[in-house]
């Protein structure tokens, strides 16, 4: 069964601060990864999507990347700013068609 | 404008009492699905659609159905709701399952209580 870790759990930062999240998964049968940001008490806003047959995506200050065969992907974010304090979440799809996410980490990135 | 839409956004129900949470696509997208957002257990897939007539289980579809007699909508049924089912739940669409074009998009979210 496909299980998806998110390190860590919350991380606190100064502004300007270099920054990356991490996501790991069990099972390396994928169809893609998708990082998400989600506000306090709102919905979901997709980030990035990294196919099974990419390395990377980059948009701006972020920049995710996928090692499929050691099961990993990791989330760059350069020059972080307040306004980027979030909870990140990563979500896989399974060859099944299944989404299964990763528990998140909770950003804050102090002023 | 391209988007999820749910509704209710916010609904208080009692145990028993059958209620349908509404989700709806205008992105003509095939693959449609509903989760559930608990403190300290994440997000959860309940069920999902890969297409009209073609839907399956998430990893807690207990308690819920699901119908996708057409493709912009996806309603999530709680024949008799419980407790337990008192959560924040949001619906999300993409083009497809697989291949290129599967960026999943959510919608606002509902917030569920049952009494």
């Amino acid at each position: 069964k496909q299980e998806v870790t998110q390190i860590p759990a919350a991380l606190s930062v100064p502004e300007g601060e270099n920054l990356v999240l991490n996501c790991s998964f069990t099972d390396s049968a994928i169809y893609n990864l998708q990082w998400f940001r989600q506000d306090p008490g709102k919905g979901l806003t997709s980030l990035l999507l990294i196919q099974s047959s990419q390395r990377e995506q980059t948009s701006g200050r972020l920049n995710a990347s996928l090692d499929k065969s050691s099961g990993r992907s990791t989330l760059y974010i350069a020059a972080s700013q307040p306004g980027d304090s979030a909870t990140y979440l990563c979500a896989v799809i399974t060859g099944g068609f299944k989404t299964i996410f990763g528990a998140g980490t909770r950003l804050f990135v102090k002023a | 404008e391209a988007q999820v839409t749910q509704n209710p956004r916010y609904l208080i129900t009692v145990t028993g009492k059958k209620l349908t949470v509404t989700c709806s696509q205008n992105m003509n997208h095939e693959y449609m699905s509903w989760y559930r957002q608990d403190p300290g257990l994440g997000l959860r897939q309940i069920y999902y659609s890969m297409n009209v007539e073609v839907t399956d289980k998430g990893d807690v579809p207990e308690g819920y159905k699901v119908s996708r007699k057409e493709k912009r909508n996806f309603p999530l049924i709680l024949e008799s709701p419980s407790p337990n089912q008192t959560s924040l739940y949001f619906c999300a669409s993409s083009l497809t399952a697989g291949g290129p074009y599967n960026e999943q998009f959510f919608g606002p979210g509902t917030r569920l209580t049952v009494l």
